[in-house]
């Protein structure tokens, strides 16, 4: 157990719709990071936010966004879901920048 | 991106032999290294990580060795273990890209019993 929860685990959706996934990093840590993996596409970072600021951003699409809370825990906006936004992301917690990533179990998403 | 999934390279190892795992980066700037370990169905979860003015790190029955003339990173796993059935993934951080994690595209290893 990394000590990263996320919720849902599973969710199933239909396309044109909006999910909101959820991550709370570990305990001190300020840092957090979503990462979406897929099969055609391996692990892909997404955006990484550092005590409530935005850091670093990838590969992110418009349709999504992220933010982090005053309380640290982050969420993962996905709107006008299409087919291939089915993938499982996760999100990664750590104490600052250059430090070790632990990951949560991720969240499982499936397009409809 | 790297390609995942179907296409991933497989390291086939007798219970109890050493396993080498092997992962060739592009940016010479990298400023730090990490090999994580991820089980079907969990997320990754880290194992050993390697600074670039080091060359070489142990753990618990794990080696990194990092080779920045030719660009290489390499795990060792000491007596692989039924346990160790996994995909290997490793990653780089270079701040000067935005402190962003890269991951390679992974080794599947699997242990014979």
């Amino acid at each position: 157990d990394s000590g990263v929860t996320q919720t849902p685990k599973h969710l199933i959706t239909a396309t044109g719709q909006r999910v909101t996934l959820r991550c709370s990093p570990r305990s001190g840590d300020l840092s957090v990071y979503w990462y979406q993996q897929s099969l055609d596409q391996g692990l892909q970072f997404l955006i990484q936010y550092y005590n409530g600021e935005e850091r670093a951003k990838g590969n992110i699409l418009e349709r999504f966004s992220a933010q982090q809370f005053p309380d640290l825990h982050s969420e993962l906006n996905l709107s006008s879901l299409e087919l291939g936004d089915s993938a499982l992301y996760f999100c990664a917690s750590s104490v600052s920048w250059q430090e070790t990533q632990y990951f949560g179990p991720g969240t499982r998403l499936l397009v409809l | 991106g790297e390609s995942v999934g179907l296409h991933l390279p497989t390291l086939s190892v007798q219970e109890g032999d050493n396993s080498i795992i092997n992962c060739a980066y592009s940016n010479s700037a990298s400023d730090y290294f990490i090999w994580y370990k991820q089980e079907s169905g969990k997320g990754p979860q880290f194992i050993i990580d390697i600074r670039s003015n080091m060359d070489k790190r142990q753990g618990q029955r794990v080696t990194v060795l990092l080779n920045k003339t030719v660009k290489h990173l390499s795990l060792q796993i000491a007596a692989t273990q039924p346990g160790d059935s996994a995909v290997y993934f490793c990653a780089e951080i270079t701040q000067a890209a935005g402190n962003k994690l890269t991951f390679g595209g992974g080794t599947r290893v699997l242990v014979k019993p």
